[in-house]
């Protein structure tokens, strides 16, 4: 079955810079690819997606970049601040009706002010 | 709030015992996951349903069982509970069964074992 790995476990940045976490999967048959944010406490909640058929994907402040030759995805956050401070989960999946998204084991990112 | 409602909010139990949590999907969606967080295991997939019948099955143990309901309610049944069984439950609802669909969350169960 597919396999995430995700880095880093943690993240810590002065607010205002650049944050970027990392995921690698397994199955070359993935072609969708989404991003949850976990505040404390909260649920998780989709911030972005990207599927295969494009390479980057951007919105506001956070892009995701796609290398499907190397099977890895990436989360980038711009301009970071406080309340982007939370636990971020990539997830993988290959989108049929019979499939479900596997997702990495999480990064927590504190942004401090 | 994302549409989809968990009961109840916590659970305090002893070993050896069956709990059972239930879910209620976003009006209209067909489709109910149910996934297990532990601290350092992240978003493990236990099961799918897909308009009361089972889909995929993840690594749910044997003293699990679910089911979804035709109303499209679902309830996780643990039984036989261990002290590692202590977690959050999360379910999840999608409008089909297809992965690349938006997985709306509820709030969690979280159950405690002493």
């Amino acid at each position: 079955g597919e396999n995430v790995e995700q880095h880093p476990s943690t993240l810590s940045v002065q607010e205002g810079d650049s944050a970027v976490i990392k995921c690698t999967y397994s199955d070359s048959a993935s072609n969708y690819f989404p991003w949850y944010k976990q505040e404390l406490g909260k649920r998780p909640q989709l911030i972005i997606d990207i599927r295969s058929n494009v390479g980057e994907k951007k919105d506001q402040r956070i892009a995701v970049t796609l290398n499907k030759t190397a099977k890895h995805f990436s989360l980038h956050i711009t301009e970071t601040q406080p309340e982007d401070s939370a636990v971020y989960f990539c997830a993988a999946s290959t989108g049929s009706g019979y499939s479900t998204l596997t997702f990495g084991k999480g990064t927590m990112l504190l942004v401090s002010p | 709030d994302s549409g989809v409602t968990q009961t109840p909010k916590h659970l305090i139990t002893a070993t050896g015992q069956r709990v059972t949590l239930r879910c209620s999907p976003r009006s209209g969606d067909l489709s109910v996951y149910w996934y297990q967080q532990s601290l350092d295991q992240g978003l493990q997939f236990l099961i799918q349903y897909y308009n009361g019948e089972e889909r995929a099955k993840g690594n749910i143990l044997e003293r699990f069982s679910a089911q979804q309901f035709p109303d499209l309610h679902s309830e996780l049944n643990l039984s036989s509970l261990e002290l590692g069984d202590s977690a959050l439950y999360f379910c999840a609802s999608t409008l089909d069964s297809y992965s690349y669909n938006e997985q709306f969350f509820g709030p969690g169960t979280r159950l405690t074992v002493l």
